[in-house]
């Protein structure tokens, strides 16, 4: 059985820096790509970031690039989403999902999510 | 630019059928989509994946209760023999290249 389990979600202060982890277990991990998704409180989802099976490639949402950074340890079965200079509007639940391929398609688990708070 | 366009809420009896739908944005009318379930205070969990042709492929789990179909551009999800339980938001999720886009959901409420 595929389970994704989260970590890191704290509450910081805004332009503060955290990095959230996603431990995989029930799956090869370094078969597949990897996703973190958001949910902002009461609303809807929004996709953040992939990264490829090796870690090659990573693809960010527009209002992310270049304060986040996603990246894995395949020997370690984990993902990780470093952010910084973060915003109010980062506020969300960070889940982590699983693709069902390996360069990115589309994914088929989730986490059960961990919530990050931006306030002062 | 992939957009994805669900009605916000839809209502239907224990028991019924319900359709929901998502449209792609013109140009994207040939991609596939996935939609998810997010059940109050739970994390989302995948339900199947829509092609085109109105092919799809459910997720582990998910009960013949969910169907799939296409038509053009709507990708829709229906669920036959409503039970309280499917009661949620669902989401319709899209891809390209580089991208993934969400659409902004459907509250199902089963009366």
């Amino acid at each position: 059985e595929v389970q994704l389990v989260e970590s890191g979600g704290v509450v910081v202060h805004p332009g503060g820096s955290l990095r959230l982890s996603c431990a995989a277990s029930g799956f090869t991990f370094d078969d597949y790509a990897m996703h973190w998704v958001r949910q902002a409180p009461g609303k809807g989802l929004e996709w953040v970031s992939l990264i490829s099976w090796d870690g090659r490639t990573t693809y960010y949402t527009d209002s992310v690039k270049g304060r986040f950074t996603i990246s894995r340890d395949n020997t370690r079965n984990s993902l990780y989403l470093q952010m910084k200079s973060l915003r109010p509007e980062d506020t969300a639940f960070y889940y982590c999902t699983k693709d069902i391929y390996s360069d990115g398609f589309y994914f088929d688990s989730w986490g059960q999510g961990t919530l990050v708070t931006v306030s002062s | 630019q992939l957009v994805v366009t669900q009605s916000p809420s839809v209502s239907a009896s224990l028991g019924a059928s319900v359709k929901l739908t998502c449209t792609l944005s013109s140009g994207h009318r040939t991609y596939a989509i996935a939609w998810h379930q997010q059940q109050t205070e739970k994390g989302p969990r995948y339900l199947m994946k829509i092609n085109s042709d109105g092919s799809h492929s459910k997720g582990d789990g998910i009960p013949d209760r969910f169907s799939g179909s296409s038509s053009g551009a709507e990708r829709s999800l229906t669920i036959s023999s409503l039970q309280s339980e499917d009661e949620a938001d669902y989401y319709c999720l899209a891809w390209d290249t580089d991208m993934w886009v969400f659409g902004g959901g459907t509250k199902l409420t089963v009366l």
